[in-house]
């Protein structure tokens, strides 16, 4: 595998439910990414990683947790979801943190609450 | 970060040259101009970045205004692959954190016409 990748791609779950997204970046990157893209809304960014460290933070709902066990890898722990959490979900990784580097994008992870 | 204006759409001809406009007229000196694309139902993909001068990679180039007032990204010639949203983006170097809120405008939509 290359790039940034994202598991599950699709994904469907009740108010109620608790369920994990992971992401992986085989590119030897130190800084990873959580995105969401509502539909017809801009990208916002909700959490920022450094060498496993979170170093952002946008004022994201407690019902959305963030992990990052190591540089490669990246979950987002969900759970008491409301439909409006309903999205895409994007990872990314760059270099390091800052400007000067670009992100590369997982696929996303389509996610329905119901 | 600085704002970007992008035209909501453009059209191109297949195998035709494209440039796409970015004003930026409120950049700081430390803010690189970064260009993404998203295809329907994918992440945003990485195309180029530059600080002043112009930049050449496989996928395109970018022409950065003396002043860095604006730029252009070329592509050279266009596919029908290339039909997407481009968007254009400041990032602050020197903001290590903030710098990461990659935030995408709502772009210009791309029609490659075969």
């Amino acid at each position: 595998e290359t790039g940034v990748t994202q598991t599950p791609r699709h994904l469907v779950m009740g108010m109620t439910n608790k369920k994990s997204l992971k992401c992986e970046q085989h590119l030897g990157h130190n800084a990873m990414y959580w995105y969401k893209q509502s539909a017809k809304k801009p990208l916002e960014l909700m959490f920022v990683y450094s060498l496993e460290e979170r170093v952002e933070n946008n004022s994201v709902p407690s019902r959305f947790s963030p992990e990052c066990p190591n540089s490669s890898h990246l979950f987002l722990h969900l759970h008491t979801l409301q439909p409006e959490d309903s999205a895409l979900y994007l990872c990314a990784s760059s270099q390091e943190v800052g400007g000067s580097y670009e992100q590369y994008f997982g696929p996303g992870t389509r996610l329905t609450v119901t | 970060d600085a704002k970007t204006t992008q035209p909501n759409s453009m059209e191109s001809n297949e195998e035709e040259p494209v440039h796409l406009p970015c004003n930026h007229s409120t950049i700081s000196g430390t803010d690189y101009i970064h260009w993404y694309r998203q295809l329907p139902s994918q992440g945003p993909e990485y195309v180029i970045h530059g600080l002043t001068s112009n930049v050449n990679n496989r996928m395109a180039s970018l022409a950065i205004a003396e002043d860095r007032k604006s730029s252009t990204l070329i592509l050279h010639r266009a596919t029908l692959r290339d039909a997407a949203v481009y968007y254009c983006i400041l990032r602050d170097r020197s903001d290590w954190a903030g710098a990461n809120n990659l935030f995408f405008g709502t772009g210009t939509r791309l029609t490659v016409i075969p």
